[in-house]
């Protein structure tokens, strides 16, 4: 059974700083391409940024709301998933989501979720 | 980047009635759109990948189509369970845009 579980959200000040993990189980993880995405309370689905494979290139993108402050990694021995967050602004409150982002011949998508973790930015 | 626009942005309906949820992206896209469906206070799950594949264990009530910059999510018949917030997004740039949500209500 896949399982995402992501930790590490709270409540920071402004200009903090906050590391996300998501530990993966289920699938090789090493092989999967991994992505943020965040939801603003009683707001839509955001994308935040993607990291690949080492496979394939480990190749990591940004949404650029958190380009240059945020910053994605993965520790395969680990299976697990980060996002690490700099200069936290309020409108970056958020749950935050890890997903599994499946890359085939007929595009990619979001198969698995993390149940999410709650980041709160305020002073 | 690509702006996706789903209509409406909420709906009331009855257990039993067919309901579509339309979705418009900003250029074309192929047929690299999928469909999420999100419960309160619940992480989304993936309904249909690539426009019109259902998901493993998705229901066959629901249905998707649509090529290029207009697609259709269909509900052929409402279930209790099926009131819900519904999400578009696109996977035809790195960027992965999502619509706004259209919320299913129960009338």
């Amino acid at each position: 059974e896949v399982q995402l579980v992501e930790s590490g959200g709270g409540l920071v000040k402004p200009g903090g700083s906050l590391r996300l993990s998501c530990a993966a189980s289920g699938f090789t993880f090493s092989n999967a391409w991994l992505t943020w995405v965040r939801q603003a309370p009683g707001k839509g689905l955001e994308w935040v940024g993607r990291i690949k494979s080492k496979t394939d290139g480990g190749t990591i993108d940004y949404a650029a709301p958190v380009n240059g402050r945020f910053t994605i990694s993965r520790d395969d021995s680990k299976n697990t998933l980060y996002l690490q967050m700099k200069s936290l602004k309020t409108e970056d409150t958020a749950v935050y989501y890890c997903t599994t982002d499946r890359v085939g011949g007929v595009g990619a998508y979001f198969d698995w979720w993390g149940q999410g973790t709650l980041v709160t930015v305020s002073s | 980047d690509i702006q996706m626009t789903q209509s409406p942005s909420s709906l009331s309906a009855s257990v039993g009635d067919r309901v579509t949820i339309t979705c418009r992206a900003s250029q074309s896209i192929s047929n690299y759109l999928n469909w999420y469906q999100q419960k309160l206070g619940k992480a989304p799950e993936l309904l249909i990948y690539a426009a019109s594949n259902l998901q493993g264990g998705v229901p066959s009530r629901f249905s998707g189509s649509g090529s290029g910059t207009d697609f259709t999510l269909t509900i052929s018949s409402l279930q209790p369970e099926d009131f819900a917030t519904y999400y578009c997004q696109q996977s035809y740039t790195t960027l992965r845009t999502f619509g706004q949500g259209t919320k299913l209500e129960i009338k």
